[in-house]
């Protein structure tokens, strides 16, 4: 069994609406949480990331992370054609210094297409 | 653009053939990490440099290595390769905190 799982989809939405992608997990020692998001031949590029559990908000993203259920998700709300990429979600633990490890380990990835 | 730069795109070589991948990360990060993509692993972690010195290590293959100079570039070195190689590797680079790593274009390799 993967470390982090990811429904690969791929996943369909008309523009505007919400849309919700998720992500679970067995690593308890798992503390920061992002979401990367991939183009077409393109490098990664950072949306989001949290440390434990709780929400942030960063203009139409969502970030929430529930620790006790090993459970992570990105909502985009009013989702757009250009949002059309795969999203990635990543996690890290913590060493012994308290800081995070350089290692990401990442999940499948889910196709989102946004057609107008 | 992450500002973290990947040479070169594009790779085609045989099977056996030993090729170097190079990856320049952004101004003042010293954390260079270096990932493989495809398509039945997903993204998966190789290593991490930090100013010079091996920080992390990852599931990286013995035929593969990696080391980071006093400028700060890094190199991949791939040797033997198979078939199963091909794949596309990413550069990472990331300043103080390790978290936020901001990916390069990435390299891909084909082997034939």
């Amino acid at each position: 069994q993967k470390e982090v799982e990811q429904d690969p989809g791929p996943l369909s939405v008309p523009e505007g609406a919400i849309v919700s992608l998720n992500c679970t997990y067995s690593n308890s020692a798992f503390q920061y949480f992002m979401w990367y998001r991939q183009y077409s031949r393109k490098g990664p590029e950072l949306l989001m990331y949290t440390y434990s559990s709780g929400n942030k908000e960063d203009g139409r993203f969502t970030a929430q992370v529930d620790k006790s259920s090993k459970y992570i998700s990105l909502f985009i709300r009013d989702s757009q054609p250009s949002d059309s990429a795969t999203y990635l979600c990543a996690m890290s633990g913590l060493n012994a210094g308290g800081t995070s490890y350089g290692k990401l380990t990442f999940g499948q990835g889910t196709i989102l297409t946004v057609h107008p | 653009d992450s500002g973290v730069t990947q040479t070169p795109k594009h790779l085609i070589t045989a099977t056996g053939q030993r090729v170097t991948l190079r990856c320049s990360p952004r101004s003042g990060d010293l954390s260079v990490y270096w990932y493989q993509q495809s398509l039945d692993q997903g993204l998966q972690f190789l290593i991490q440099y930090y100013n010079g010195e091996e920080r992390a290590k990852g599931n990286i293959l013995e035929r593969f290595s990696a080391q980071q100079f006093p400028d700060l570039h890094s190199e991949l070195n791939l040797s033997s390769l198979e078939l199963g190689d091909s794949a596309l590797y990413f550069c990472a680079s990331s300043e103080g905190s390790q978290v936020t790593q901001y990916f390069g274009p990435g390299t891909r390799l084909t082997v034939l």
